[in-house]
């Protein structure tokens, strides 16, 4: 099956800086890769996700990379703001239908003021 | 729409006891799923339904069933509960787009086992 690994397990960046998070995977079939943002006692939400037949894509201040070959892609979060802190997951699966979602094991952010 | 709404959002238990967790969603997906959520160990899947009167074991299953009699409600059925079991637990929903699987959790319930 699919394992996707995660790192860092722990982030922290001045405010303002940029903070980067990378995951590769196993399963080359593998062609969706959401990224999740959790709020200390709160649910995942989702992000940002990106597909594969695109190698990146933007929303605002976050921005995600894939690198098909390598297997590994990344979120990066510019002008990071306090808001910001919080533990994201990046995750992988296939697509169509149901197809099992398989999360890293997430990098907690501390953006400091 | 309430989306995913799982009850308790609290509880502890015994050693040996029983319980269910509820979980029930009002977007019409197809596919629901719990997790549990451990330090260090992210999302690890329990078991899912890819529809009503279909469920799979997942990742993590012992100790846990499920049921799916409804296209709404998936509740999750602690057996006899451990100390392991003390956990976060989401319940979860997608639609199952051809394009991708996007999850929707519910608040998560804490369940501490004594």
């Amino acid at each position: 099956g699919e394992n996707v690994e995660q790192h860092p397990s722990t982030l922290s960046v001045q405010e303002g800086d940029s903070a980067v998070i990378k995951c590769t995977y196993s399963d080359s079939a593998s062609n969706y890769f959401p990224w999740y943002k959790q709020e200390l006692g709160k649910r995942p939400q989702l992000i940002i996700d990106i597909r594969s037949n695109v190698g990146e894509k933007k929303d605002q201040r976050i921005a995600v990379t894939l690198n098909k070959t390598a297997k590994h892609f990344s979120l990066h979060i510019t002008e990071t703001q306090p808001e910001d802190s919080a533990v994201y997951f990046c995750a992988a699966s296939r697509s169509g239908g149901y197809q099992k979602v398989t999360f890293g094991t997430g990098t907690k952010l501390q953006v400091i003021p | 729409n309430a989306g995913v709404t799982q009850t308790p959002k609290f509880q502890v238990l015994k050693t040996g006891q029983s319980m269910t967790l509820q979980c029930a969603q009002d977007m019409n997906h197809e596919y629901m799923s719990w997790y549990r959520q451990d330090p260090g160990m992210g999302l690890r899947l329990i078991h899912y339904s890819v529809g009503a009167g279909i469920t799979d074991q997942g990742e993590v299953p012992n100790g846990y069933n499920v049921s799916r009699s409804t296209t709404e409600d998936f509740p999750l059925r602690l057996l006899s509960a451990a100390p392991s079991q003390t956990s976060v637990y989401f319940c979860a929903s997608s639609p199952g787009t051809i394009s991708g699987n996007t999850i929707y959790f519910g608040e998560g319930s804490w369940l501490t086992v004594v």
